[in-house]
């Protein structure tokens, strides 16, 4: 079983739609992130958490410790938002990875 | 710079021959991290630089791999005798700390042919 297990695999959604991605992580950890990777390959970090929620333009983040898993959730979706969101947890060196989520947003 | 610079972007190399592939990090991040994203494949941890602490290099597949960080600043990664499964996009990331916000590289793709 991965460390990190992200839900859905791939996700195909019409503009306007909300968007949610889940997390799970079976280990301790320092905080979780998430990354957008575009399909040029370049990888952006859109939020830190260790504890809460952060909520950056139309992106929210949630992380819930005791449960151990987080969600990213998309408002008012867009084609521009089709990327691979990578779920990612630290330690105290390392960074595991879930397999990602492949977001396609349809006009 | 701005962001973090890795250097080259692409490169193809034949089978047997050894790459240097480089990262230039955000000024005054003290915190350097390799991956490496095969094809089809997520992200897989190589290395971490902290500091002048020694690295943490429990992710390096094989001891083909090594890496320096010369001054706490730019960092080399080295493959020798690349073999065609180390074909795959090598990402640098830098922080100010080890559990900070972290900026990607555009990373550089590997081809061994």
């Amino acid at each position: 079983k991965n460390e990190v297990e992200q839900s859905p695999q791939n996700l195909t959604a019409q503009e306007g739609e909300f968007i949610t991605i889940n997390c799970s992580y079976s280990v301790g950890i320092s905080a979780l992130h998430w990354l957008q990777q575009h399909p040029g390959g370049g990888i952006v970090s859109l939020f830190m958490l260790s504890s809460g929620k952060k909520k950056h333009g139309r992106l929210i983040a949630t992380i819930n410790i005791q449960e151990k898993h987080s969600s990213l959730h998309i408002t008012a979706s867009h084609p521009r938002d089709s990327a691979v969101y990578i779920c990612a947890v630290s330690g105290n060196n390392d960074m595991r990875f879930g397999a990602g989520t492949r977001l396609t947003v349809k006009p | 710079g701005a962001g973090v610079s890795q250097s080259p972007s692409n490169k193809v190399t034949e089978k047997g021959k050894d790459v240097e592939l480089r990262c230039d990090p955000i000024s005054g991040h003290t915190a350097l991290y390799w991956y490496r994203q095969s094809l089809g494949q997520g992200l897989e941890f190589l290395i971490y630089f902290q500091g002048n602490s020694a690295p943490d290099k429990s992710g390096l597949p094989s001891d083909r791999f090594s890496a320096e960080r010369t001054g706490g600043s730019v960092s080399t990664l080295t493959i020798q005798r690349t073999q065609q499964e180390d074909s795959a996009v090598y990402l640098c990331a830098s922080s100010l700390a080890g559990a900070s916000g972290y900026t990607f590289g555009s990373g550089t793709r590997l081809t061994v042919v």
